[in-house]
């Protein structure tokens, strides 16, 4: 069973931050979050992960409160293109991925 | 991040036959998965694939029905088998890639229409 909760959908202007929240609650000591995302049709891509510091490389930012409870995915100025699914994972090192139903974001113009 | 390709792209297969979706990737992989995307659903692992040794599959799948072939580290087949249009599907592979770094990319995925 996926291990966290998302937003079923989200909207955001094109150009503006997009934030995704997850919540996982039960998240355990060894466990990193993931986050995917998937275009219509394509295969899912990966974006980030994180244990437990804040991550940042050039598709997003991953924000992890410090009782890693929750997260936040932030696309910095989104585009058309990042309309897409949204995953959030929580994972240790060698478990399998199990992918809930995520955010389904709609950037719009 | 490595390329991986699958083929066929798409098919529509009559009930009963089966069909064999090929995964090839660019670099050699010790992991290789396949997961089912049924429609308006999100992604289910059927199982993984390990060079050299029989494949493992989650509860819900077995070999009988998707056999799966792992004749080198960069190849993989999932046999879909014996279908019905409940097979109906996005069928997808993965790969652990970078090695050790336990990051899974996927391929574009084969889409299944049974009839």
């Amino acid at each position: 069973d996926a291990k966290t909760t998302q937003p079923t959908s989200m909207d955001c202007a094109e150009g503006r931050a997009a934030n995704l929240p997850c919540n996982h609650s039960t998240i355990s000591g060894n466990e990193y979050v993931y986050w995917y995302r998937q275009i219509h049709s394509q295969g899912p891509q990966y974006i980030i992960h994180g244990l437990k510091n804040n991550e940042t490389n050039e598709m997003a930012s991953l924000i992890i409160t410090e009782d890693r409870k929750s997260s936040t995915l932030i696309l910095p100025h989104a585009t058309l293109r990042d309309t897409a699914v949204y995953y959030c994972i929580v994972r240790s090192y060698g478990q399998n991925f199990v992918f809930g139903p995520g955010t389904r974001l709609s950037v719009l113009p | 991040s490595a390329v991986i390709s699958q083929k066929p792209s798409r098919d529509i297969c009559q009930r009963g036959t089966s069909l064999t979706i090929q995964c090839q990737v660019d670099s050699q992989v010790t992991m290789m998965f396949w997961y089912r995307q049924q429609p308006g659903q999100s992604l289910t692992l059927i199982a993984t694939a390990n060079q050299g040794s029989e494949a493992t599959y989650e509860s819900g799948f077995v070999i009988d029905k998707f056999p799966i072939s792992r004749p080198n580290l960069t190849f993989s087949t999932l046999t879909v088998s014996n279908m019905s249009p409940e097979d109906s599907s996005i069928y997808l592979c993965s790969v652990d890639y970078p090695q050790g770094t336990d990051t899974q990319y996927f391929g574009p995925g084969t889409r299944l229409t049974v009839l």
